[in-house]
């Protein structure tokens, strides 16, 4: 099972808004509703930002969103903040209880 | 709420095997499957497996098939995450991470593997 891919890394200016793709394939992405996102911050345990492609567990702020088109998922992060500056991970649903994480993106606030 | 604490940090020699653990508490233990993820060194998260909390049902990624055993104790509430043959590119940080969107992480395990 190969990585999602995501870019290497995205930037940004404070309030500005950035996209982070994952792509994937017609096996995983493509094929289930079970895609998730989480931001890590070195040193700390990943957070669950969204899950089942566009859903907020309670806590996350609304600055984050996904969805999804055909094989690739984004995730949006609008209104960028200072503390927003983490590295960026899609998870996806790849087969019965089969997954795969995405290759992971630096997002930088400048 | 929700917790699972991990054990600690394991240091282990070429070859050998290490176990980690993960007591969940604040929820029915049945309730959620449990993911087994890690994270090398400046690298980014790999999926490691899942097991089924009811039935002990397992279903390992293709890399680790033959290496990796997970388990769990239903009497002390704990999972567990046996790898074996380890060598140098196994050292990484190990979680358990629970629900299918993995919703709650432990507080990760650091297992070195030295000469």
């Amino acid at each position: 099972q190969s990585a999602l891919t995501q870019p290497r890394s995205v930037s940004g200016s404070p309030g500005q808004s950035v996209t982070i793709s994952c792509t994937g394939t017609s096996s995983d992405v493509g094929a289930y509703n079970y895609v998730s996102w989480y931001q890590e911050h070195p040193g700390i345990a990943p957070k669950l930002l969204i899950y089942d492609v566009s859903k907020r567990p309670s806590g996350v702020p609304d600055r984050f969103s996904g969805s999804k088109s055909g094989n690739t998922a984004s995730l949006t992060i609008s209104g960028l903040q200072a503390e927003d500056e983490a590295n960026y991970y899609c998870f996806s649903s790849a087969g019965i209880y089969t997954y795969v994480f995405g290759t992971g993106t630096k997002v930088t606030v400048l | 709420q929700v917790q699972l604490v991990q054990s600690g940090a394991e240091v282990k020699k070429p070859g050998a095997s290490v176990k980690v653990s993960c007591k969940a508490s604040g929820y029915t233990f049945s309730g959620y499957f449990m993911h087994w993820v890690r994270q090398a060194p400046g690298q980014g998260l790999e999926w490691m497996g899942i097991i089924n909390p009811t039935d002990g049902y397992t279903k390992y990624a293709q890399k680790f098939q033959g290496r990796v055993t997970m388990t769990r104790d239903t009497s002390t509430g704990t999972f567990y995450m046996d790898l074996s043959s380890l060598r140098s590119d196994d050292t990484a940080v190990y979680y358990c991470a629970s629900q299918e969107e993995l919703r709650h992480w432990g507080q990760g395990t650091l297992v070195t593997v030295s000469s």
